[in-house]
């Protein structure tokens, strides 16, 4: 069965450090995956995108996720988070000729001071 | 300018009452979806629609219906077999097969 996995429900980090956000997926055929953002009352906005090629992708705002076959993860990660960085984050995976994409349950990042 | 419009940002339902929730694009993609999202549980699929005349139902479409009759337009109407009908709806669309999905800014649908 198809899933997605944000194991963190909320993370707190301050604000100038690093930050890494876990995803693991359960999914049948070759995945794609993605990274979308939220902040409150929002829609989401995309922040990266792993189709095929390169595992590390770059994505807006200084975010990049890696893409692991072997631990069925896309993790996503900023080297410095800033104060406008605080929202929801949900990862997602879909596939060519699929009709949806699932998405995870998100993270909520909060960044203090 | 290229997007997705939903309409009302806030919309109020008494109880027993139908609604429709407008969500509207200009990209012209051929899919078009609705999720509902509450707190903690991500979002989840009600309805789907990959062409014009054609929907199918998502994980969670009991106590909803929409129509595709043009492709730029997907309302959703929110049933009164809908129990528990507050919650934040988003409209999102994609181009053929599963690229990335385009999210309007949702609406926020309150039983009052």
């Amino acid at each position: 069965a198809q899933s997605v996995t944000q194991p963190d429900i909320h993370i707190t980090v301050s604000e100038g450090a690093s930050l890494e956000l876990r995803c693991n997926y359960s999914y049948g055929a070759t995945p794609y995956l993605f990274w979308y953002v939220q902040s409150p009352g929002q829609g989401l906005q995309l922040l990266l995108k792993y189709f095929s090629g390169d595992t590390l992708v770059q994505g807006i705002k200084g975010f990049e996720a890696e893409f692991k076959r072997s631990q069925s993860s896309f993790n996503l990660r900023k080297p410095s988070v800033h104060w406008s960085d605080a929202a929801e984050y949900f990862c997602a995976v879909g596939a060519w000729g699929a009709n949806n994409l699932f998405f995870g349950t998100g993270t909520r990042l909060t960044v203090i001071p | 300018d290229g997007g997705i419009t939903q309409s009302p940002k806030y919309l109020f339902r008494k109880e027993g009452q139908n609604v429709t929730l407008s969500c509207e694009q200009n990209l012209n993609h051929d899919a078009m979806y609705w999720y509902r999202q509450d707190p903690g549980q991500g979002l989840r699929l009600i309805y789907y629609s990959q062409i014009v005349n054609d929907f199918q139902k998502g994980d969670i479409a009991e106590g909803y219906s929409v129509s595709r009759e043009k492709k730029e337009s997907f309302p959703l109407t929110v049933t009164s077999a809908q129990k528990n009908p507050t919650a934040f709806y988003l409209c999102a669309t994609t181009t053929g097969g599963v690229s990335e999905a385009f999210f309007g800014q949702g609406t926020r649908l309150t039983v009052v």
